[in-house]
């Protein structure tokens, strides 16, 4: 079985900082990760994923993720903060044979502070 | 190039009442899966349909059946609504034959059930 764990329910980050949300997994087999994000009112957004090549990937609006197989650890980064990065973040795991079911982790609400 | 669409995108039902949720894939794409979201909490996977046919099924009832139509358009019923249905519906395509093709995912349809 494989699970997802996102630590901390909410992050306040202040404009410039860096961001880092925390994500763990449990999965029998190598996984594929993912990191999605939500705005207010819609659906989710792809902004990276790991499928077993590098294992520092580069997403979408200057976000990054690094897997460490070790740590059973997928964290999201973004070096400076800006007010649009405030939204829910998912980190999500799939196992190879079942691409498109993906076990969401609870989510970590972001908020940017001026 | 349209995106994934869903509708309605708000309804009200009773407690009871059976429910039809639709979701038209991103243009290309062959399959479908559909997600619960409660209040709060992560997406929950329901099922996932290809070629017209149920492929994986998450942790839901009976109650929850879906179906795919020629054109890979998809439905998801409800029956028996329960107060704890209510929740936010997504909708995700995909393209199977592509690897890691990444799921692409509808606004969804926020349903009550009172």
């Amino acid at each position: 079985a494989q699970s997802v764990t996102q630590l901390g329910s909410h992050v306040s980050v202040s404009e410039g900082a860096l961001v880092l949300l925390r994500c763990n997994y449990s999965s029998s087999v190598p996984p594929y990760l993912f990191w999605y994000v939500q705005y207010p009112n819609q659906g989710l957004q792809l902004l990276l994923k790991y499928t077993s090549a590098a294992t520092l990937v580069k997403g979408i609006n200057g976000f990054e993720a690094e897997f460490k197989k070790s740590e059973t650890s997928f964290h999201l980064t973004k070096p400076s903060a800006h007010m649009s990065d405030a939204a829910e973040y998912f980190c999500a795991v799939s196992e190879k044979a079942s691409w498109g079911k993906l076990q969401f982790g609870a989510g970590t609400q972001v908020v940017v502070t001026p | 190039d349209a995106g994934v669409t869903q509708s309605p995108t708000h309804l009200i039902k009773t407690r009871g009442q059976q429910v039809t949720l639709r979701c038209s894939p991103k243009s290309g794409h062959d399959t479908v899966s559909w997600y619960q979201q409660a209040l709060g909490q992560g997406p929950q996977f329901i099922f996932q349909y290809y070629e017209e046919e149920e492929r994986q099924r998450g942790n839901f009832p009976d109650r929850f059946s879906g179906h795919q139509f020629p054109n890979y358009s998809s439905e998801l019923n409800v029956n028996a609504l329960l107060l704890g249905d209510s929740a936010l519906y997504l909708c995700a395509s995909s393209l199977r034959g592509l690897n890691n093709s990444p799921l692409h995912f509808g606004n969804g349809t926020r349903l009550t059930v009172t």
